[in-house]
């Protein structure tokens, strides 16, 4: 089946540093999102993306569609404590609204 | 509106009984979809609504499940002789068609335990 590759698996950083986290997949995807999710919380949309090489930023946070639609990346600038969750990449194969999520990317931020 | 709602939260039942979870999507959302996450796992499609048609359903979705969408509104989820691996956050959420008013939204999910 279809999968998504996301890294880095965990990251234990400094406050204000930036971060960078990507997704890849061996399948063509029409939309990629970002999500994060809080313990015993269901994920919430951070950034979605619809077109090939689309940039977007929401606040500090900034997400690009790759070119190959096979790939996207998210960036959090000046990292804060409540930045503290797991992130999430999902892919949307053709129009069925189906999504393919990856592993997570545990984020912790040290004050 | 206050976004996609889950209902119960948590539900602990016994191996062997029959849950039922709903969803509530947010009103203009003709799609709804459930999909089920276990710890330390991002969360695995199960199946789809498209106003009341159910459109796709995943391998995942064994003959215990069922998932019902009768007036394109609201949505239930029912297991049927629940086993310790149904265990997991079963999540719904709702979108408009692809584009700017996707809007892909997630409810906070039930949390099914099978003792």
């Amino acid at each position: 089946g279809q999968q998504l590759n996301q890294s880095p698996q965990s990251m234990f950083i400094q406050e204000g540093e930036d971060v960078s986290m990507n997704c890849t997949s061996s399948s063509i995807f029409n939309t990629w999102l970002w999500y994060k999710q809080d313990p015993g919380e269901g994920p919430v949309l951070l950034i979605a993306l619809y077109k090939a090489g689309e940039l977007t930023s929401n606040g500090r946070l900034t997400a690009q569609f790759g070119i190959t639609r096979k790939d996207s990346f998210l960036n959090i600038s000046a990292s804060i404590p409540s930045d503290v969750g797991i992130y999430f990449c999902a892919g949307q194969l053709g129009n069925t609204g189906k999504l393919i999520f990856g592993q997570g990317t545990t984020l912790q931020v040290k004050p | 509106d206050t976004g996609v709602s889950q209902d119960p939260r948590h539900k602990i039942t016994k191996r062997g009984q029959n849950v039922t979870f709903r969803c509530d999507p947010i009103s203009e959302h003709n799609r709804l979809y459930w999909y089920r996450q276990t710890l330390g796992q991002g969360p695995e499609f199960l199946t789809y609504f498209q106003n009341e048609a159910q459109l796709e359903k995943s391998r995942l979705l064994s003959d215990r499940f069922s998932a019902e969408r009768p007036k394109g509104s609201f949505s239930t989820l029912e297991i049927q002789r629940t086993e310790q691996g149904d265990s997991a956050m079963y999540l719904c959420a709702s979108s408009g068609l692809v584009g700017p008013n996707y809007g892909y939204t997630f409810g906070s999910g039930t949390r099914l335990t099978v003792v």
